[in-house]
This record gives structure tokens, C-alpha cells and sequence, in this order.
């Protein structure tokens, strides 16, 4: 199954507005990620949040984590049209079976910002 | 540097037949994972490749193989294609320590369709 789920699936703002993804987590991790996806194109990769950081910041990006309660936060503030895109989280994430990490993503959350 | 490079784009292929994809990473990464993505799901891992060696395998059957050169480029194999094969085949890599990687660099992926 999924590591990761994100919530909500789908999220429709207006230009300026603010959008807040989030995503949870089942095992323990090394850190947590967030990709961008434009269109069935390749991910990009936003911003890694290390399991010991509770908060980070990128531009109009601000991700937090807590993995007390396994799970994180993307907000967007100021949101633009060109924003538009799916967002996933990932975890590079320790397996219940043991062995190496993986990184595993969630299904994503599809955002719209309309002008 | 350049990014990770995924051949072909696009490839139409009939039941029954197999199909070999192509995955060059960014210099100096020897972490390579594979992913299947199909239109409305998020990414399902399918296995990962480092030093030459699968380190991590997803749930999908025998007929999804790889491998990974000594230059760490990997190809991945699929045999007799069933229409459900039909995805947005996507490879990443990364610089991995240890148990621990950053962030991924993914490539535009190939679109293979099954008909």
C-alpha cells in the first residue's frame, strides 16, 4: 500500500489566495519531500524536511512535520495560475520488512488556480 | 550537469509483446528507481537500483524486470504486456548514503501505451 496519503485529492483556489496540502505517513522515516507535476511530466522536487526539523521554508513554500503524529503540511501562500499542478509527498522512508529505504509517494494532490 | 535522460518518450506496443525502457542518471548518482504511474494514481514504486544491485523491489509481478549498468544507467524490462501495462513509466535518481538519500531527479518519462 501507499506510505503516503494526501489530502484533500483535489483543491480549486483563486489566484492569492493560500493552499494547504498534507500528506501522512505510516513508518518511520529519514525525511520527508514534496514534488510538483506538471501535466503527466516528470516530478520536480520542491523541498526536503529531515525528520528532525519540525519546519522549513522555500520562497512561498512553507513546509512543516510532525512525526509525532506522522505527517506534514505544504502551504503555498500567494498562489499563482502558474501554480496549477499535482503535488506529492514522499518519504524516504525504513520499511517494516527492514532492509534499504525507499522513497515512496503518495497519490497526490491535484490543485487549480484559477485567475 | 544534465538531467536524467529516459528513452524513448513514447512507445505503442500490442499485447503479448515486451518492451525495453532506458534510464541515464545525473553524473554521479548511482541510486536509480523505477516507478509506474497510471492516470489519476499516484507513483507505484517498482524497484530500485544502486551499485548495479536491486536494493528495494515493489508489488508487481515477475514480468516487470531491470537492471543496472556499470555506468549506472538501467533499463527496465516489461514482458507480455497486458493492456493494464499502459502507464507513464517514470525513473529517478539520487544521491543515496548509507540508508539515507536526497532528493530525486526525475526524468520526463516514457508513455507506453498497450494496445
Amino acid at each position: 500500500s501507499q506510505q503516503g496519503e494526501e489530502d484533500p485529492q483535489a483543491l480549486s483556489i483563486q489566484e492569492g489566495e493560500n493552499a494547504t496540502m498534507n500528506c501522512s505517513y505510516k513508518t518511520s522515516i529519514n525525511n520527508l519531500q514534496w514534488y510538483r507535476q506538471n501535466s503527466g511530466r516528470g516530478l520536480v522536487h520542491l523541498i526536503l524536511i529531515r525528520s528532525n526539523e519540525r519546519e522549513k521554508h522555500s520562497g512561498r513554500l512553507r513546509v512543516t512535520l510532525d512525526t509525532s503524529k506522522k505527517s506534514s503540511s505544504l502551504l503555498i501562500t500567494a498562489s499563482r495560475a502558474a501554480d496549477t499542478a499535482s503535488y506529492f509527498c514522499a518519504t524516504d522512508a525504513h520499511m517494516f520488512s527492514g532492509g534499504y529505504n525507499k522513497l515512496i509517494f503518495g497519490a497526490g494532490t491535484r490543485l487549480a488556480v484559477h485567475p | 550537469k544534465a538531467g536524467v535522460t529516459q528513452t524513448p518518450r513514447y512507445l505503442i506496443k500490442t499485447r503479448g509483446q515486451q518492451v525495453t525502457l532506458s534510464c541515464s542518471p545525473i553524473s554521479g548518482h548511482r541510486s536509480v528507481s523505477w516507478y509506474q504511474q497510471t492516470p489519476g494514481q499516484g507513483l507505484q514504486f517498482l524497484f530500485e537500483y544502486f551499485s548495479e544491485t536491486q536494493r528495494n523491489k515493489g508489488n508487481f509481478p515477475g514480468r516487470f524486470s531491470g537492471r543496472q549498468f556499470s555506468n549506472s544507467r538501467s533499463e527496465m524490462n516489461v514482458s507480455t504486456l497486458e493492456l493494464g501495462d499502459s502507464a507513464l513509466y517514470l525513473c529517478a535518481s539520487s544521491l543515496v548514503s548509507g540508508n539515507i538519500r536526497t532528493e530525486a531527479f526525475f526524468g520526463q518519462g516514457t508513455r507506453l501505451t498497450v494496445v
